[in-house]
């Protein structure tokens, strides 16, 4: 069984935009990772953030965790054709597997 | 450094088959991970490896196995394969030092049972 759940499962917005989508989970995690899927392609990683961590940045990505409510979630900022991919949550808990959600697909249209 | 490599990138077989993938992971990479990805089912775990040692598995039937050589390359093996087998199969490598650790993707095979 799957251990997170993103939502929405897809969402459309024009280039420039804001996207964020969210993530839950149902155990208590090490730590949440965040990762983008082009078409059909292996995953990329975009960020981790640890279970003692409320908030972390990088470059037009913001994530949040909130332990208390089991969810997550990843704001891109200032969006692009290019952002266009589904993204996926993954929560590692103790044992070290990794357990990936449903994905959201979104769409950046120019 | 070069990035997670799989072979072959396209694979057709028919039922009652089986199979072999190969994952090259980045080079000093110890741990290599592999995951089913369907439409249905999303990504699912199915084991990991760590210096030639299974460390976790999936919740998979025993027709999907796996090894690790001692250059940390990996094969997986599904025998008997099921048209449910029709997957996208991916291979992650990690250095796996520390608390936490990201996971570093191959390309996929794709594997179409008819």
């Amino acid at each position: 069984s799957q251990q997170g759940e993103e939502d929405p499962q897809a969402l459309s917005i024009q280039e420039g935009e804001n996207a964020t989508m969210n993530c839950s989970y149902k155990t208590s995690i090490n730590n949440l990772q965040w990762y983008r899927q082009n078409s059909g392609r292996g995953l990329v990683h975009l960020i981790l953030i640890r279970s003692n961590e409320r908030e972390k940045h990088s470059g037009r990505l913001r994530v949040t965790l909130d332990t208390s409510k089991k969810s997550s979630s990843l704001l891109i900022t200032a969006s692009r054709a290019a952002d266009t991919a589904s993204y996926f949550c993954a929560t590692e808990r103790t044992g070290n597997q990794f357990y990936f959600g449903t994905g959201t697909s979104l769409t950046v249209i120019p | 450094k070069a990035g997670v490599t799989q072979t072959p990138r396209y694979l057709i077989k028919t039922r009652g088959q089986q199979v072999t993938l190969s994952c090259s992971p980045i080079s000093g990479h110890r741990s290599v991970s592999w995951y089913q990805q369907t439409p249905g089912q999303g990504l699912q775990f199915l084991f990991e490896y760590f210096s030639e040692t299974q460390r976790n598995k999936g919740n998979f039937p025993g027709r999907f196995s796996g090894r690790q050589f001692s250059n940390s390359r990996s094969e997986m093996n599904v025998s008997t394969l099921e048209l449910g087998d029709s997957a996208l199969y991916l291979c992650a490598s990690s250095p796996r030092t520390g608390t936490a650790y990201e996971q570093y993707f191959g390309p996929g095979t794709r594997l179409t049972v008819t």
